[in-house]
């Protein structure tokens, strides 16, 4: 089955870039897109296309693609950032999407 | 303002069947798909399945395939996830979210989720 891989923890300082990897296990793979979760609170989307970002999301998010890896970019990371990340996309049938298994971002 | 309403939270003992629902508001019901997420506690997103309340067209992601049912009523803007047999291990928040074709399909707008609870 598709599956995505995302590193289990990313910790930076304030002010630092963190960069989430999202890696899939096969060949071509559809749009990446990510999403944020506080604790106890909804995901949010915050990066589509692999590389756009939605309304009202800060543009210290970012996102690119390259061959089977995407990654979302946090620039200028604040305190407010601690989250869980997600990507997610479609399995090249159409016929299922697949989360990531999630990254917690620490910042220190 | 664009909504996804979801039905409140369940208690339910193994074997009882359940529907939870997501109801629409504020954008085309019709023409986005509805993508059910399931969150065990402490875990991630898991993705159950999709369904285009359109024309019903619904696929479910190969874990879930067998183990839930997902419909809807379009007359009422309303999208179901349904369990003919609870285990104690659906026990998880699930959330449904509309997929927004302008963007690559990814959900813009998510529910506040529905707590299932299933325990002897």
């Amino acid at each position: 089955s598709y599956e995505l891989t995302q590193p289990p923890s990313v910790s930076v300082s304030p002010g630092q870039t963190a960069r989430i990897t999202c890696s899939a296990d096969a060949l071509p793979q559809q749009y990446a897109c990510w999403y944020q979760q506080k604790p106890g609170r909804t995901p949010v989307l915050v990066i589509y296309k692999d590389s756009e970002r939605p309304s009202g999301i800060p543009e210290r998010f970012s996102g690119s693609s390259s061959g089977t890896t995407v990654t979302l970019t946090i620039s200028g990371v604040q305190a407010e950032d601690e989250a869980d990340y997600y990507c997610q996309s479609e399995h090249s049938s159409g016929t299922y999407w697949v989360f990531g298994g999630g990254t917690k971002l620490t910042v220190l | 303002e664009v909504q996804l309403v979801q039905s409140g939270a369940e208690v339910k003992k193994p074997g009882e069947s359940l529907r939870i629902s997501c109801k629409g508001s504020g954008y085309t019901f019709t023409t986005h798909w509805i993508a059910w997420v399931r969150q065990m506690p402490g875990k991630g997103l898991e993705s159950i399945g999709i369904i285009y309340p359109g024309d019903s067209d619904t696929r479910y992601s190969p874990s879930f395939q067998g183990q839930v049912t997902i419909s809807a009523d379009k007359s009422i803007n309303t999208a179901y996830l349904q369990w003919s047999s609870l285990k104690a291990s659906d026990s998880a928040m699930y959330y449904c979210a509309r997929q927004e074709p302008a963007h690559g399909r990814a959900s813009d707008v998510w529910g506040l989720g529905t707590l299932v609870t299933v325990s002897s």
